[in-house]
């Protein structure tokens, strides 16, 4: 089975340009999540999204947008670069919306889309 | 907020040596506990993971005990491998009091773990 897929995997871009980086999910997934890893540092939490709607979102400014299609793929777009904007972008899957204590839950990460700006 | 502390890296080991790695966290409601796993050129995985005081998550020969008392999860291996060389993350996802989180991980900076023959 096809894990989480992220395009396109190295990107380089200057300051200014807009990116946009595309994840599809597992099948079957309906949920996905966005997170920025600076290098040297941990994941940041962007977005999650749920059957097309925003549900979650961390602290980042305007600039960062999501949007989820009806196939569950979603996009991250990013806005006017900034030279800090350089990471990984990794998009997470999961069945549900929301990870209940109940469920036995867990995110599957895709291998990121490394986004240089110069 | 949540955060989440990971002892400084990184980490360099003999092969058959006793790894610890170190976490504590804080968080404002009842948080499950997770280690994720770097490895390089690929993505994130779930290496294991706690949902309770007093939980033990073990996988692949590593376990981590959920301490609330002292708000800590930390990842123990009695015997590394080189093929354990890798990144890992701690990490936790806050409940609320309905039981729910939205796909939120607050994850600590890792730790680069690299094991010598």
């Amino acid at each position: 089975d096809a894990g989480v897929t992220q395009s396109p995997t190295h990107l380089i871009k200057t300051r200014g340009q807009h990116v946009t980086l595309r994840c599809s999910p597992i099948s079957g997934h309906k949920s996905v999540s966005w997170y920025q890893q600076v290098l040297g540092q941990g994941p940041q939490f962007i977005f999650q999204y749920y059957e097309k709607e925003e549900r979650g979102r961390g602290n980042f400014p305007d600039r960062f947008s999501a949007r989820q299609f009806p196939n569950y793929s979603s996009e991250l777009n990013v806005n006017a670069l900034l030279l800090g904007d350089s990471a990984l972008y990794l998009c997470a899957s999961s069945l549900a919306r929301a990870l209940a204590r109940t469920v036995t839950g867990e995110l599957f990460f895709g291998e990121g889309s490394r986004l240089t700006v110069l | 907020g949540d955060s989440v502390t990971q002892m400084e890296g990184p980490v360099t080991l003999s092969e058959e040596a006793f790894l610890t790695i170190n976490c504590t966290y804080t968080a404002t409601g009842y948080p499950s506990l997770f280690w994720y796993v770097q490895y390089p050129g690929e993505g994130l995985q779930l290496l294991l993971k706690a949902t309770k005081a007093d939980d033990k998550g073990s996988n692949k020969g590593f376990e981590a005990t959920y301490r609330k008392e002292t708000t800590s999860f930390h990842l123990e291996k009695g015997s590394v491998q080189v093929s354990d060389s890798a990144v890992y993350f701690c990490a936790l996802s806050d409940y609320s009091a309905g039981g729910t989180s939205y796909g939120k991980l607050t994850f600590g900076q890792g730790t680069i773990l690299t094991v010598h023959p």
